[in-house]
C-alpha cells in the first residue's frame, strides 16, 4: 500500500504533445514536491507547494507547470514536450515540521521522442 | 545558495567489507539538516540516515553511520558489513533549518557490491 503514488509509471510521447504527470498521497502531508532526475545530475527541484494555496518555482521550472488540486494531489504538466525533458520524474511529500525528511513516490519514466 | 558535492561517481566494495562515501557541502548557515538517500535499481528513493547539524554525535542506523565534520563541511556515509542489497545510487542532501526550505541534492555515488 503505497503512500505516495505516481501515474503513469512510464510514458512515451512525441515532441509537442501536452503531458500531465499525477501524484497522489495518503500520508496527510501538506508539502509536495516535483523533481527531475537525469543521469549524473542528481535530483533537481522543479516546483514545490507548502500547502494547497502555495506554489513555488524550483531551480528548473521552465517548460513545466503544476496544479495543486487538493492536499493530496499535485500534478505536473509539460505544455509542449521536448526531447530534453526525457527524464525520471519524482513526486515527494513531507509534513510541516522542520526536521522531517521527504517521502518519495516510485517515479515516472518519461521519454519524449 | 547551498551546494552539495559528491566527488565519487562510483565506488566498489566486496561483501562484508566497509566502504565510505564522501559528501561535502557549502553553506553559510550554522543550523541545518543533512541526509543520505539510497536509490536501488527499483528507483525508489529511500532515506538511509539523517543528521541535525546542532548535534555533535554522529548518527547511526544499524550498519550505516555518518562522520559529520561541521567545520570541514563534510558528511560521509560509512556502510559496514556490506551486503549485495546495498548496491544502489546514494545521494547526499542538505536542508536549511528553516521550516520553509527544500532539499538540495548532490549528484550521487553509485555503489557496486561484489560477492
Amino acid at each position: 500500500d503505497a503512500d505516495v503514488t505516481q501515474t503513469p509509471r512510464n510514458r512515451i510521447t512525441k515532441t509537442g504533445k501536452r503531458i500531465m504527470l499525477e501524484c497522489s498521497q495518503t500520508k496527510g502531508h501538506d508539502r509536495m514536491y516535483w523533481y527531475r532526475q537525469d543521469p549524473g545530475l542528481g535530483l533537481q527541484l522543479i516546483y514545490y507547494s507548502f500547502d494547497v494555496k502555495d506554489i513555488n518555482k524550483g531551480e528548473i521550472s521552465d517548460g513545466y507547470s503544476v496544479s495543486r488540486q487538493a492536499q493530496a494531489k499535485f500534478s505536473l504538466s509539460l505544455e509542449s514536450a521536448i526531447p530534453n525533458q526525457t527524464a525520471l520524474y519524482f513526486c515527494a511529500t513531507s509534513p510541516g515540521h522542520s526536521y522531517n525528511e521527504q517521502f518519495f513516490g516510485p517515479g515516472t519514466r518519461l521519454t519524449v521522442l | 545558495a547551498q551546494t552539495v558535492t559528491q566527488s565519487q561517481p562510483e565506488m566498489s566494495v566486496q561483501e562484508a567489507e566497509t566502504v565510505t562515501l564522501s559528501c561535502t557541502y557549502d553553506t553559510s548557515e550554522s543550523d541545518y539538516y543533512l541526509f543520505w538517500y539510497k536509490q536501488p535499481p527499483s528507483r525508489q528513493m529511500i532515506l538511509v540516515i539523517r543528521q541535525e547539524a546542532y548535534k555533535q554525535q554522529n548518527a547511526t542506523e544499524n550498519r550505516f553511520s555518518v562522520n559529520f565534520q561541521k567545520a570541514a563541511k563534510s558528511f560521509s556515509l560509512k556502510i559496514s558489513d556490506s551486503q549485495l542489497g546495498d548496491a544502489a545510487m546514494y545521494f547526499c542532501a542538505y536542508r536549511r533549518w528553516s521550516g520553509y526550505s527544500t532539499l538540495t541534492f548532490g549528484k550521487g555515488t553509485m555503489l557496486l557490491v561484489s560477492p
